[in-house]
Formats: C-alpha cells, structure tokens, sequence
C-alpha cells in the first residue's frame, strides 16, 4: 500500500483562486518530495522539505512540511491554466525506495 | 545535459508475450528506478537499480524484472503479458549515492498496450 495518503484526489479550480492539496503520512517520514505531471506528460520535480515545519515558496505555490513530519500541503494562490495537471506527493523511507501519493488532479476553469 | 531517455515510447503487444524495455539515465547518475503508473494505481514503484545492482524491489509478480548495464543504462522485462499490464512505464534517475533524499528525474515513459 501506499505510505502516503494526497487529498483531495481532485481539485476543480475557477482561475485566479487559491487551493491547498494535503499529504498525510502515520509514520513520521524523513522528508516529501512534490511533483507536477502536466497532461501527457511525466512528473517533474517541484521541490523537496526535510526540517520540521519547514516551509518552501516557488513563486505562487508555498509548500510545507508538518510539525511532527508526517503531513505536508501545497498552495497555490490564484491560480492560473498553466497549474494544470497533477501534484503527487512522495517520500522516502530508509532507502532509495520512493513511495508517491495517489495525487491531486487540478482542472482550471477559466 | 541530455534528460532521461527511454525507447520505445509505444508498444502494442498480446497476451503471453514478453517485452523489454529501456532506459538511459542523465550522465552521471547511477541510479535507475522504474514506476508503472496506471489511472486506478496511480504511480507504484517497481524496483530500483545502483551499480548494476537491485537495491530495493517493489510488490509487483517475478514476471517484473529488470537489470542495469555498466554504463547505468538499464532494461525491464515483463514476461507472460497480462491485460493489466497496461500501463505507463516510468524510468526515473538519481544520483544514488549518499543521501537518500534525491529528486528523481523522469523520462517521459513508454506506454505499453496489451491487447
């Protein structure tokens, strides 16, 4: 199974608004990584939270690791057609075995 | 710096056959992982490969396996198809050596279809 659990699975967005797709874990992980896949295409890493509470802004979207390290989210402030696509969540376990979330599918209407 | 490669980038097969397929990472990076990823289980992880090694294996069927070449380059093979397996098969590169905490870097997949 999966060791992380994204919600929502999909996220319907009117342009110009802001949404939030959650990460949660029961263990506490040693850190997320986050990835965009566009339509069609594969995922590209977006970035990658190690501390506890850290949080990491690219432009629009802010990311953040929780407190106790076992959930994390991203935001993304008015959004725009170019978000399309989906988000996953993925952490590492002890090794080099990477697990992804189910993913956050984003649909922008303009 | 030339991304992840991977060839063929389609394939059309039958049940019972057997495929391979390949990928070359970005120079550098020894480690190879493979991902299938299908719309109803999203991105599962296959195995991962270091120096011509198995490092790590995932919870897929013996019929799943793979190998790295001395030049990183590595190879999957599925035998015996299934309808189920269907699906985008993802190859991702990494460094692989120290820390764990890597960005994987995707090739854009071959897609496989069983008829």
């Amino acid at each position: 199974g999966q060791q992380v659990m994204q919600i929502p699975q999909y996220q319907h967005v009117q342009e110009g608004e802001d949404f939030t797709t959650y990460c949660n874990s029961s263990t506490t992980l040693s850190n997320i990584q986050w990835y965009k896949q566009r339509p069609g295409g594969h995922p590209v890493f977006l970035i990658q939270l190690v501390k506890s509470g850290e949080v990491k802004k690219q432009k629009r979207l802010t990311f953040q690791f929780g407190e106790a390290k076992k959930n994390s989210s991203l935001h993304i402030t008015a959004t725009q057609t170019t978000d399309v696509g989906t988000y996953f969540c993925a952490a590492h376990r002890n090794d080099y075995k990477l697990s992804f979330g189910a993913g956050t599918t984003v649909t922008v209407r303009a | 710096k030339a991304g992840v490669t991977q060839t063929p980038r389609y394939l059309i097969k039958t049940r019972g056959q057997q495929v391979t397929l390949s990928c070359s990472p970005i120079s550098g990076h020894r480690s190879v992982s493979w991902y299938q990823q299908t719309p109803g289980q999203g991105l599962q992880f296959l195995f991962e490969y270091f120096s011509e090694t198995q490092r790590n294996k995932g919870n897929f069927p013996g019929r799943f396996s793979g190998r790295q070449f001395s030049n990183s380059r590595s190879e999957m093979n599925v035998s015996t198809l299934e309808l189920g397996d269907s699906a985008l098969y993802l190859c991702a590169s990494s460094f692989g050596t120290g820390d764990s905490n890597q960005p994987q870097h995707f090739g854009d997949g071959t897609r496989l279809s069983i008829l």
